[in-house]
């Protein structure tokens, strides 16, 4: 199976700044996802990053805040802007396998700090 | 939208004991119904999953049931074992990339 890794693992930020995470596979994958895993919580989908055109986002989540690229098959970021403490979570990119139901695998997450 | 119940929330056992966590869902649609188990620190790890054609899926001591009719899918551990304490996410879709996440369940096996 594709190996997926990010960066950074951690980060601690201050208010107002931004943070750009990266994803990176081992393999071309068509589905890449970005969620958030805040503290004893459940994950949620952030967007959807599609290759070569902008990302689908889901609903509480906009572009300006959450900006997403995807240059190719094989990498993607997320960029958390203008971030405030209830921006602390962990980031976690996900990508589809190549069964039939779409199954996610997770790569190791990013957790974010922001004092 | 689709909405997924997760329970218990926590769950002590002691080991060698059975373990089970219940999903239970409303969108018929459904199709695809995946557990992950996530360790401190770590990423959720897909440990098994089942499709809306089959009723029960064993992988030696993790089993998953489902019940179409009633809309609800469980997880089932057997001979607990201290490795086995993580929090466990139930999850569906109805065959988009969406998934839908349950609210998770963190067990305990206390040796």
């Amino acid at each position: 199976s594709a190996v997926i890794s990010q960066k950074p693992s951690r980060d601690i930020c201050q208010r107002g700044t931004s943070l750009t995470i990266q994803c990176q596979v081992d393999s071309q994958v068509t589905m890449m996802f970005w969620y958030r895993q805040q503290p004893g919580q459940s994950l949620t989908l952030i967007a959807t990053a599609n290759q070569g055109s902008e990302a689908t986002y889901e609903s509480g989540f906009v572009i300006d805040k959450f900006p997403i690229s995807r240059p190719n098959l094989t990498f993607s970021t997320l960029t958390v802007s203008n971030m405030s403490p209830e921006d602390s979570s962990i980031y976690l990119c996900s990508i589809t396998g190549t069964g039939r139901y779409n199954e996610q695998f997770f790569g190791p997450g990013t957790r974010l700090t922001v004092l | 939208g689709e909405n997924v119940e997760q329970h218990p929330s926590t769950l002590s056992v002691q080991e060698g004991d059975s373990a089970v966590i219940k999903c239970t869902y409303s969108d018929s649609a459904s199709n695809y119904f995946p557990w992950y188990k996530q360790e401190l620190g770590k990423r959720p790890q897909l440990i098994i999953d089942i499709r809306s054609n089959v009723g029960e899926k064993k992988d030696q001591r993790i089993a998953v049931t489902l019940n179409k009719t009633a809309k609800h899918f469980s997880l089932h551990i057997t001979e607990t074992q201290p490795e086995d304490s993580a929090v466990y996410f139930c999850a569906l879709t109805s065959g988009t990339y969406k998934y839908i996440f349950g609210t998770g369940t963190r067990l305990k096996v206390l040796a």
